[in-house]
């Protein structure tokens, strides 16, 4: 199956800065989405994005599928942005579905 | 809320036992993923079906067998339990077989065994 490398693995910010987290592929996909994980184990739907750019207030989101990346952007973080931060990919050959290892993101007051 | 949900939220267990989970998915929706998380393996797919037909598989264990029925909610059996099954049990589901379509999560089940 593909492989899903997320970086950097683990993040800490000040509240209010900035910050890129990056998934690479392995393969080509063609489902490819962003979720967020928060502290009770929720994982919420942040970006469904297969290609193109797709902002949602201080979030957005980049993928270049000819180049196997996507990139998530968060501005002015906060402090409820913090959990773990996971791309995941359905392969567009086997259908089978990978996630990466997830980045984990930390906001300070 | 996702729409998906899953039943029990918790179950604790002992070892050699056998369980089972439910999802309903969201109205409309005719695919069910099932993904295990657990602390060492991250989230890994397992099985998912659509419209009652196994489409993909992952790596789900020959202890672990799943299920999706008429009324489109499928149910995850897992059998001789080891400690190392703890874990975040997760359903999804989407509106169609495969892709490109968005995945949504339910709660989860948190299993423990003992």
């Amino acid at each position: 199956g593909i492989q899903v490398e997320q970086s950097p693995p683990d993040l800490i910010l000040q509240e209010g800065a900035n910050s890129t987290l990056r998934c690479n592929f392995s393969d080509s996909v063609n489902n490819l989405q962003w979720f967020h994980q928060n502290p009770w184990g929720q994982l919420i739907n942040l970006f469904y994005i297969p290609s193109g750019t797709k902002q949602n207030g201080r979030l957005s989101a980049t993928t270049v599928a000819t180049e196997r990346y996507s990139l998530l952007y968060i501005s002015s973080s906060q402090t409820t942005d913090s959990g773990v931060y996971f791309c995941a990919g359905i392969s567009t050959n086997a259908g089978k579905s990978t996630f990466g290892d997830g980045t984990t993101l930390t906001v300070k007051p | 809320d996702s729409g998906v949900t899953q039943t029990p939220k918790h179950l604790i267990t002992a070892t050699g036992q056998r369980v089972t989970l439910r999802c309903s998915p969201r109205s409309g929706d005719l695919s069910v993923y099932w993904y295990q998380q657990s602390l060492d393996q991250g989230l890994q797919f397992l099985i998912q079906y659509y419209n009652g037909e196994e489409r993909a598989k992952g790596n789900i264990l020959e202890r672990f067998s799943a299920q999706q029925f008429p009324d489109l909610h499928s149910e995850l059996n897992l059998s001789s339990l080891e400690l190392g099954d703890s874990a975040l049990y997760f359903c999804a589901s989407s509106s169609a077989g495969r892709g490109p379509y968005e995945q949504y999560f339910g709660p989860g089940t948190r299993l423990t065994v003992t």
